[in-house]
């Protein structure tokens, strides 16, 4: 089975704050590996990652694969209260996207 | 916005009823996918088309449940006989066939099960 496994689960922090998200994947035909923000709507993209080792950057957010431990990491640095968000990571085999559960994370003023 | 648009956005329905949804894709997008997302869950693969084909269908998805997407362009997800166990959010999502890709969402539509 294809599982995509986020941790932490939950995460609240302060405004201000860096934070690390962590999704590990199995490596069966993988693809690509996406990130995604969920607010209380639908997931919008953030990133793709098809390469070890290529920061991705937009902003304060930045995510990299490691292709050989099979995990990925987004950041968010200066987090703001607008971060608020499940964050959502996607393996990519070419034919199905699978999902982690999501890493909930909480902004406090 | 992301440019795919699903209705309707809200569903209640009786246990028992059949109901259909509605995506409309981008439209140069040739894949288009359904998700199911319940509560605490991420998307949970359902099926997927490549233009009007449907190439993969979950083991999840019961024979009460159908997708079409007859011209290439939208899709519908009809559920027969609808269970309590159906509620949840139904998402769609569309993307471009070749190459890596991103998908991106419709606003979902969330069905009530009664």
């Amino acid at each position: 089975e294809d599982k995509v496994v986020q941790s932490p689960l939950s995460l609240v922090v302060h405004e201000g704050d860096t934070v690390t998200l962590n999704c590990s994947y199995e490596v069966t035909n993988f693809r690509s590996l996406l990130w995604y923000k969920q607010e209380k709507k639908a997931p919008t993209f953030l990133f793709m990652l098809t390469s070890s080792g290529i920061e991705k950057k937009s902003g304060r957010l930045s995510s990299i694969l490691d292709k050989k431990e099979l995990f990925s990491i987004l950041n968010i640095t200066a987090t703001q209260t607008g971060d608020s968000a499940i964050y959502l990571c996607a393996k990519n085999t070419g034919n199905q996207f699978y999902f982690g559960t999501g890493t909930s994370l909480t902004v406090i003023p | 916005d992301t440019g795919v648009s699903q209705d309707p956005r809200h569903k209640i329905t009786k246990r028992g009823q059949n109901v259909t949804f509605r995506c409309d894709p981008i439209s140069e997008h040739n894949r288009l996918y359904w998700y199911r997302q319940t509560l605490g869950q991420g998307p949970e693969f359902l099926t997927y088309f490549q233009n009007e084909a449907q190439l993969e269908k979950s083991r999840l998805l019961s024979d009460r449940f159908s997708a079409e997407r007859p011209k290439g362009s939208f899709s519908t997800l009809e559920i027969q006989r609808t269970e309590q166990g159906d509620s949840a959010m139904y998402l769609c999502a569309s993307s471009l066939r070749l190459g890596d890709y991103e998908q991106y969402f419709g606003p979902g539509t969330r069905l009530t099960v009664t």
